[in-house]
This record gives structure tokens, sequence and C-alpha cells, in this order.
């Protein structure tokens, strides 16, 4: 079945510094490629996707390319700033798998990001 | 615009019990999913409702079920609580054309004692 893997965390950095956190998947199909942000308390914001094989997501400076040859999806953004600590999750969705009946985003287990001041 | 709105935000409950989340969708939005979200995971897909029908369920015993409504809100029945069943309950809403990008709400913590 879909699965999605992130590096585990806590990932602490100093304000300015460049961000990678790594994901890779496991599809059937050709999926889909999302990141969500979780700030403290509250539900998950859609932070960036890529639907197809090389396409770059961009959104508020964060950045990550659909790699298909490595099935990965990693995370960039070359200055974090404080307001960026938050839960990042790497999801996918694979509409072709179950014959075209598959409606569910597969989420990693998520990766914590502390930037301090 | 509101966005994705969730009742209640916490809620408190025994084994055995029973307990209802409500949620309603994004404006202009047709499509509601639930997931579940424990301590330190990811959210797990419970299900998805589509014109007031599952869609799609995923690995959840039958003891979760739910509804949706002609006016696309929807609820999360949950029967015979479990100590297992304390997450962040997400409902996410979309379009059905267009469902994978999905909008969630703050989700509600259900704590069973």
């Amino acid at each position: 079945g879909d699965s999605v893997t992130q590096m585990e965390g806590p990932v602490t950095l100093s304000e300015e510094a460049f961000l990678t956190i790594n994901c890779t998947y496991t599809a059937t199909g050709y999926p889909s490629l999302f990141w969500y942000v979780q700030y403290p308390g509250e539900g998950l914001q859609l932070l960036l996707k890529a639907t197809k094989a090389d396409d770059k997501g961009s959104n508020k400076g964060f950045e990550a390319t659909y790699r298909k040859e490595t099935t990965s999806f990693h995370l960039e953004k070359g200055s974090v700033q404080v307001s960026d600590s938050a839960v990042y999750f790497c999801a996918l969705s694979d509409p072709t798998n179950s014959g075209g009946s598959n409606y569910k985003l597969t989420f990693g287990k998520g990766t914590l990001l502390t930037v301090n001041p | 615009d509101a966005g994705v709105t969730q009742s209640p935000t916490h809620l408190i409950k025994t084994r055995g019990q029973q307990v209802t989340l409500r949620c309603s969708p994004k404006s202009g939005h047709d499509t509601v999913s639930w997931y579940q979200q424990a301590l330190g995971q990811g959210p797990q897909f419970i299900f998805q409702y589509y014109e007031e029908e599952e869609r799609q369920r995923g690995n959840f015993p039958d003891r979760f079920s739910g509804h949706q409504f002609p006016n696309y809100s929807s609820e999360l029945n949950v029967n015979a609580l479990l100590l297992g069943d304390s997450a962040l309950y997400l409902c996410a809403s979309s379009l059905a054309r267009g469902w994978e990008t999905q909008y969630f709400g703050p989700g509600t913590r259900l704590l069973v004692l």
C-alpha cells in the first residue's frame, strides 16, 4: 500500500539557517505530493503541492521538487524564521490506487521544527 | 470567508460512552473527510463523505460512523469508546473534483478516561 516516510525530528535550527526535511514515498500509482504545516494548537494548513514528476511546489519561501526517480519530495527553505516553528507533514494522494477510487491522503509521522532566535 | 469549523474543541468521555463530533466545511465545498491524529503521529484517514454517502473508508472499526447532511456539514460518531480513541479528530473539506486539495479544521481533541 501507499506510505510516506519522513526524517525523524525534532529539528532545531537557528534563525536564518537552511532547512531540509526529507520525505520519501511508496505508491502504486502516480501520486500527488503535499507538504502540510501544523502550528501549535491548530489544524493542518496546506503549504505546497506538486502533482507530477519534476514539478516544484513553492510557498512562503518553502520549496519541494517531485523526484520520481528517487521517490522523494524533500522540503527546503533557504532562511528559516522563528515563526516557521511547527510540525511539518509530508503526504500523498494516489487516486489511481484501488482502480481510481482512492480518495484519502496518506501522511508521514511529521517532523517538529524549532527555530531559535 | 469562513474556513472549516469543528465543534466541540475539546471533549472528555469515559470508556464505553458514545461521542458525536461536528464539522462545517469551507464555503462552497461539498466533500468532507475525517482523520484521526494520535499524539506524535500523522493523521490517519477514517472516511470521506460526498453527496451524503460514504465514498471511502479507512481501516477503522464499525464503531466509527458518520453522516453528511444536505448542507454538506458532517458528523463523526464513535460508539463504545476505548482509551485508544483518545486523539485529535480532524475534519477536512474539499471539492469533489479537486478533492486532493483538502482544507483542515482546527480539530476536536477527545480524551477517553
